[in-house]
């Protein structure tokens, strides 16, 4: 167990809604990351935040949006989804601002029918 | 920009054999190396790490070399196990620190 929490474990839902994935970092941990892994493009970064800010972007969709709350928490809001959206997506944590070793979450199922 | 390539799979072996899975990287400066393994249904595990050239990270009979000559981080297991099998990601994080970059992934198969 990392110490890393995502929710849900899995979500179906049609094309066109907005879902949001939930994350909670470890103890302690002041940056999270989320990543989606699908069958056809792999692992990808798509953003950090650290201490509530914005620190880094990756390949993440202008549909997709994040934060990240006082209590560290973050939030992964995916909108007009379609069916490409598919895929697993991790959260991941890091004591540091600076992306070194990450604790990653179990991951959400996104299914998009 | 910066990116890590790695064997492409899937790879399987029996028992007890040793196992190589090639990582290459591209990267300006001195990136931080990353080996990460996903077993079936879970989130990715770091498995070792090297954060400078020459560096050997270890684990669980797992070793890689951080080789800046050659710019390869190569996981390397002398006799491999069932409990082994799972999908291995190569990955890098940028000399900046705001980027990481993750390999497509190297599923492993080991039968008894």
């Amino acid at each position: 167990d990392s110490g890393v929490t995502q929710t849900p474990k899995h979500l179906i839902t049609a094309t066109g809604q907005r879902v949001t994935l939930r994350c909670s970092p470890r103890s302690g941990d002041l940056s999270v990351y989320w990543y989606q892994q699908s069958l056809d493009q792999g692992l990808q970064f798509l953003i950090q935040y650290y201490n509530g800010e914005e620190r880094a972007k990756g390949n993440i969709l202008e549909r997709f949006s994040a934060q990240q709350f006082p209590d560290l928490h973050s939030e992964l809001n995916l909108s007009s989804l379609e069916l490409g959206d598919s895929a697993l997506y991790f959260c991941a944590s890091s004591t540091l601002p600076r992306i070194n070793e990450q604790f990653f979450g179990p991951g959400t199922r996104l299914t998009v029918l | 920009g910066d990116s890590v390539t790695q064997m492409e799979g899937p790879v399987t072996l029996s028992e007890e054999a040793c196992l190589t899975i090639n990582c290459t990287y591209t990267a300006t400066g001195y990136p931080s190396l990353f080996w990460y393994v996903q077993y079936p249904g879970e989130g990715l595990q770091l498995l070792l790490k090297a954060t400078k050239a020459d560096d050997k990270g270890s684990n669980k009979g797992f070793e890689a070399t951080y080789r800046k000559e050659t710019t390869s981080f190569h996981l390397e297991k002398g006799s491999v196990q069932v409990s082994d099998s799972a999908v291995y990601f190569c990955a890098l994080s940028s000399n900046t620190g705001n980027q990481f970059y993750f390999g497509t992934g190297t599923s492993l198969t080991v039968i008894p």
